[in-house]
């Protein structure tokens, strides 16, 4: 059974550029959820998505933030016209939907912008 | 967004010590989640943790789930350099919400 799985591990953009980053759940997980991490901090919650709605998105910025997380494929989690303060890891986490709600994390996607 | 405090925030430690890290909070859990984190990587699940006063072993270590609901333990025996990255606790609370809450993280460093 395959875990979490993020793509693309490594994304450099310059100011300005879009950003997208994939997220696959684990197998028969139907919960993802996505966190924000700098260096040498703790894990930020942004959002928290089951298949088709957004159920809680209170830890993401207002703007040029966006995620979903469709009937079919990954989730995505979108910036647009990215800033330098938007570098950082984004880790993407799963869980199955039925307690216990255990999360599982994927490798992360480390975003540098330049 | 609300955190529990985790501690040590860091400890540096020889090799063959016992370590023991704690997350208190002013909620009540109903679980209780214990990670690692190495250097570039995700954070991987160490032990979980359901019902007060529940201890729970995986190799060297060891959690337990307080019995006041709001606090809970790790325990790592004879360490060795592979333990060295950052240990979070992450806890579920009881009402209506399927966020957990993520400690601040433990940093460890082992001293061969």
């Amino acid at each position: 059974n395959a875990g979490v799985m993020q793509n693309p591990r490594h994304l450099v953009r310059r100011r300005g550029q879009e950003a997208r980053l994939r997220c696959s759940p684990m197998k028969g997980h139907s919960h993802v959820y996505w966190y924000r991490q700098l260096p040498e901090e703790g894990l930020k919650f942004m959002v928290y998505l089951q298949k088709e709605n957004i159920i809680d998105e209170s830890g993401m910025p207002k703007e040029r933030f966006s995620a979903e997380f469709p009937k079919e494929g990954p989730s995505i989690l979108r910036i647009q016209q990215v800033v330098r303060g938007d570098s950082a890891a984004y880790f993407c986490a799963s869980s199955p939907p039925t307690g216990p709600y255990e999360q599982y994390f994927g490798p992360g996607t480390r975003l540098t912008v330049t | 967004g609300q955190q529990l405090n985790q501690s040590p925030q860091s400890m540096f430690i020889q090799e063959g010590e016992d370590v023991s890290m704690n997350c208190t909070s002013s909620s009540i859990f109903n679980t209780w989640l214990w990670y690692k984190q190495d250097p570039g990587e995700g954070p991987v699940l160490l032990i979980a943790l359901y019902k007060a006063g529940e201890l729970t072993s995986n190799g060297r270590l060891t959690a337990q789930f307080g019995i006041t609901r709001k606090d809970s333990f790790l325990n790592i025996s004879a360490s060795i350099p592979s333990d060295v990255g950052i240990y979070f606790c992450a806890g579920h609370p009881t009402s209506g919400t399927y966020k957990y809450i993520f400690g601040t993280g433990t940093r460890l460093k082992v001293l061969a």
